[in-house]
Order: C-alpha cells, then sequence, then structure tokens
C-alpha cells in the first residue's frame, strides 16, 4: 500500500475488555514498531518486529500487553482487561531496516471508559 | 534509562516571527531525528542528523546537532500558519526511537 495503515481508527471499550488493534505497514518493510502516545506526549516504544520474529518487546507496560506479526507482514496489539491508564493513542510505524526512518500510521485512538 | 529533554513546551509566535525549539540529553546521542505532528495527524520524518556539528537546512527549516552530541535545534525561520503542529526530537537508539516531548508550536496570522 502507499502507507501504513491501521484499524480500527478510534475504539472505546469498556474497562475490562480486551481489544485488537491491527497495522498493515508498507509492502515490503522488514521492521515494524508499536508506540504508545499518551495526550501531550511523544509516542513511546512499546515493541519491535523483525519479519516474523518479536525482537524487543521491552516497552510493552504489562503482561496484558501482547503482540504479534505471524507472517511476518500484518502485525496486531492486543490489549487483555484493558484499564483506563491504557487510553491513548497506539501508532505503528514500519521501515525497511533499522536504523532507516520510520513511517507512521494514523493511529488508533484508544478511550477506555 | 534514556531520556531526551526538548523545550519550550509550547510556544506562539505571529506569522512571519522565527521559531526555534531545543533538544537536550545529559548522554552522547548517536543521532537525532526530527518528526513534525500536525494536530490530530502522526509523527512525520523531518531529518536525521548523525555527526558532531552536523547543520542541514531544509527551506525555512535549520537543523543542528551539538558538537558534543549532546543537544540538537530546530529553528524556523519566517513561521507560516502551515507550521502549526508539533514537533518532536528523537534519538534512533537500536530498534526504536526515543522521542522528547515535543514542542507545540501555534502561528497566529
Amino acid at each position: 500500500g502507499a502507507g501504513v495503515s491501521q484499524s480500527p481508527r478510534y475504539k472505546v471499550a469498556k474497562r475490562g475488555q480486551d481489544v485488537a488493534l491491527r497495522c498493515d505497514p508498507i509492502s515490503g518493510h522488514v521492521s515494524l514498531f508499536w508506540y504508545q502516545q499518551a495526550l501531550g506526549q511523544g509516542p513511546e516504544f512499546l515493541t519491535y518486529f523483525q519479519n516474523e520474529a518479536q525482537l524487543d518487546k521491552s516497552g510493552l507496560p504489562s503482561d496484558r500487553f501482547f503482540a504479534e506479526r505471524p507472517e511476518g507482514s500484518v502485525s496486531t496489539l492486543k490489549i487483555q482487561r484493558t484499564q483506563q491508564e491504557d487510553s491513548a493513542v497506539y501508532l505503528c510505524a514500519s521501515s525497511l531496516n533499522p536504523p532507516d526512518i520510520q513511517y507512521f500510521g494514523a493511529g488508533t485512538r484508544l478511550s477506555v471508559l | 534509562g534514556q531520556q531526551v529533554m526538548q523545550i519550550p513546551q509550547y510556544q506562539h509566535v505571529q506569522e512571519g516571527e522565527d521559531f526555534t525549539t531545543y533538544c537536550n540529553s545529559s548522554t552522547t546521542l548517536s543521532n537525532i531525528q526530527w518528526y513534525k505532528q500536525r494536530p490530530g495527524g502522526h509523527p512525520v520524518f523531518l531529518i536525521q542528523l548523525v555527526k558532531s556539528g552536523e547543520v542541514k537546512k531544509q527551506k525555512r527549516l535549520t537543523f543542528q546537532f551539538g558538537e558534543a552530541k549532546k543537544n540538537s535545534s530546530l529553528h524556523i525561520t519566517a513561521t507560516q500558519t502551515t507550521d502549526v503542529g508539533t514537533y518532536f526530537c528523537a534519538e534512533g537508539s537500536g530498534n526504536k526511537l526515543v522521542f522528547g516531548a515535543g514542542t507545540i508550536l501555534r502561528v497566529k496570522s
């Protein structure tokens, strides 16, 4: 595709609900990243994939957060038993290979009520 | 952990005035990248600086990397309303970007 595509754009969840956020990277991009951006803050790193391998998940805030990229293309970020503090914009980025330029998607704005 | 501090948090300028945002680190940065995020949008890459003392220009934007590689600045000459948004610096650290908190720029026409 022309750019990184994320869906849904907006998600409202009740506290305790599970959510799944999808990222479709730029075709051919080996590296895929997830970031969390709280209101008024810069994006914070969550996790990184090279192809299907999750090489760094040091930024995942708790074991309720899980990411996968089973075929080395589309990735899903899953949050179990959502809490209010999970409310944020979740950004996906892809690059040909680090430290190449990262191209960001439009993000998914998650609101947990 | 790594921290990149950015100042000011917010700046409101009259159209035509200049604008500068600064990025500082207590440790040596391997590189510095600058991104722009329009209101409601996503970060868009502007430039990467790698070398000590490096200066790069893009039209009205001038980017500098300090001699000690611990600070960087973005300067916009004669701001326009299209410059509004949040400007982030980020260090490319291994496989991830470590972002500053950003500087919000508003331009009064």
